[in-house]
């Protein structure tokens, strides 16, 4: 079975500076590891995906993250909060075969302060 | 990029009435969908996975009477809320996933139910 641990559920930031989301994993076999993000009453937005091949993955609005295996870990990182970053931000999990479900994490509420 | 249409994004009914909540994938065939319930200020609930042309599969403790999943074709699932009441107030999300995985799991953009 797959889960995704993300801490802290509200994450505050100052405007312009690094946005730093942890997830760890857990799987029993190579995952297939995703990150989205939420605004509200809106569904879920595919910021990065990492499926097996670079290990560092770059996405949309200026994201990245990078998949370590010896650390179980896909972080997620922007060099500069911006204010139109404040969103919920889900790390899921899911093995690397067809149409299987997806595990989240909690989530994690950022709140850039201006 | 691969397209999911949810609708209606809100929808607001009285108890006891249904609700049809579809699931569209635009620009892909969708092989599998999944719906999932979000509530406030929590992560996403999966309750069911659904196959094209096959009954859906619910998740533990989802009620299948109550919560019917149609997939009649591979670009067409929908949720129905039967019997409706204030506590199945919730934000329902749908996914679609394709043959390639470059969709990624796309996301529809959620219905706000209302039970009143």
């Amino acid at each position: 079975a797959q889960s995704v641990t993300q801490l802290g559920s509200h994450v505050s930031v100052s405007e312009g500076a690094l946005v730093l989301l942890r997830c760890n994993y857990s799987s029993s076999v190579p995952p297939y590891l995703f990150w989205y993000v939420q605004y509200p009453n809106q569904g879920l937005q595919l910021l990065l995906k990492y499926t097996s091949a670079a290990t560092l993955v770059k996405g949309i609005n200026g994201f990245e993250a990078e998949f370590k295996k010896s650390e179980t870990s896909f972080h997620l990182t922007k060099p500069s909060a911006h204010m139109s970053d404040a969103a919920e931000y889900f790390c899921a999990v899911t093995p690397p075969w067809r149409n299987n479900r997806l595990a989240f994490g909690k989530g994690n509420q950022v709140v850039v302060i201006p | 990029g691969a397209v999911v249409s949810q609708h209606p994004s809100w929808v607001i009914c009285k108890s006891g009435t249904s609700v049809k909540i579809e699931c569209r994938s635009l620009d892909f065939q969708a092989t599998t969908m999944f719906w999932y319930r979000q509530f406030p200020k929590q992560s996403l609930m999966l309750m069911a996975t659904s196959n094209e042309g096959s009954k859906a599969t619910y998740e533990q403790g989802v009620e299948k009477d109550k919560f019917l999943i149609n997939h009649a074709s591979l670009t067409l699932s929908t949720l129905t809320v039967t019997s409706a009441h204030p506590e199945d107030s919730s934000f329902y999300i749908c996914s679609a996933e394709g043959q390639d995985i470059d969709y990624g799991y796309t996301f529809g953009s959620g219905t706000r139910l209302t039970v009143v």
